[in-house]
């Protein structure tokens, strides 16, 4: 089954303590991205990337890191987290193209105390 | 640079009535749009999507959307709601040569019995 995998789904961590969030697809795609969903905020870009080691940074990429090291993984990283990255967060992935279809992940929903 | 405004972070219909979700872009190239639906819990995923082909576009569930160039539209509507269709929409366009989707804030969706 063609998805995008997301792990974990709930975590509440302190803050300052690194965590990661692991994304994964099995459709091959060359375009992943993150993004966080926060409420009357809609979807907002935390970093993408067009290839395996092509990562940029989206509209809100501060305080967060990625790695591109294949093409089916693309980690979120956590370094230092604080309180005001407590949402809810979604992995997608797409094919090349402008009107290509994105496929998300189930989401994580982050608590940082 | 690209934009999407959803109007009404909420919409309330009864169950029956027609839905109608607004969705108004920017694009200085012509663009690819997108409605992408999202139950509670889980991620989203695609209705439908605009690319050119035709200006009426139909989607799942019953849902449909018209391209409307003059009035940089793109509106969601469903002729009978039903109880399962509760839940947020949210419409993006894609025009970027990075492949990114910008979306719009959102528009939660209640039916009332």
């Amino acid at each position: 089954e063609a998805q995008v995998t997301q792990n974990p789904r709930y975590l509440i961590t302190v803050t300052g303590k690194k965590l990661t969030v692991t994304c994964s697809q099995n459709m091959n795609h060359e375009y992943m991205s993150w993004y966080r969903q926060d409420p009357g905020l809609g979807l907002r870009q935390i970093y993408y990337s067009m290839n395996v080691e092509v990562t940029d940074k989206g509209d809100v990429p501060e305080g967060y890191k990625v790695s591109r090291k294949e093409k089916r993984n693309f980690p979120l990283i956590l370094e230092s987290p604080s309180p005001n990255q407590t949402s809810l967060y979604f992995c997608a992935s797409r094919p090349q193209g402008l009107n290509t279809e994105a496929f998300f992940g189930q989401g994580t929903r982050l608590t940082v105390v | 640079a690209q934009s999407v405004t959803q109007l009404g972070s909420h919409v309330s219909v009864s169950e029956g009535a027609l839905v109608l979700l607004r969705c108004n872009y920017s694009s200085s190239v012509p663009p690819y749009l997108f409605w992408y639906v999202q139950y509670p819990n889980q991620g989203l995923q695609l209705l439908l999507k605009y690319t050119s082909a035709a200006t009426l576009v139909k989607g799942i569930n019953g849902f449909e959307a018209e391209f409307k160039k003059s009035e940089t539209s793109f509106h969601l509507t469903k002729p009978s709601a039903h109880m399962s269709d509760a839940a947020e929409y949210f419409c993006a366009v894609s025009a970027d040569s990075n492949y990114q989707l910008i979306w719009g804030a959102g528009t939660k969706l209640i039916i009332k019995p």
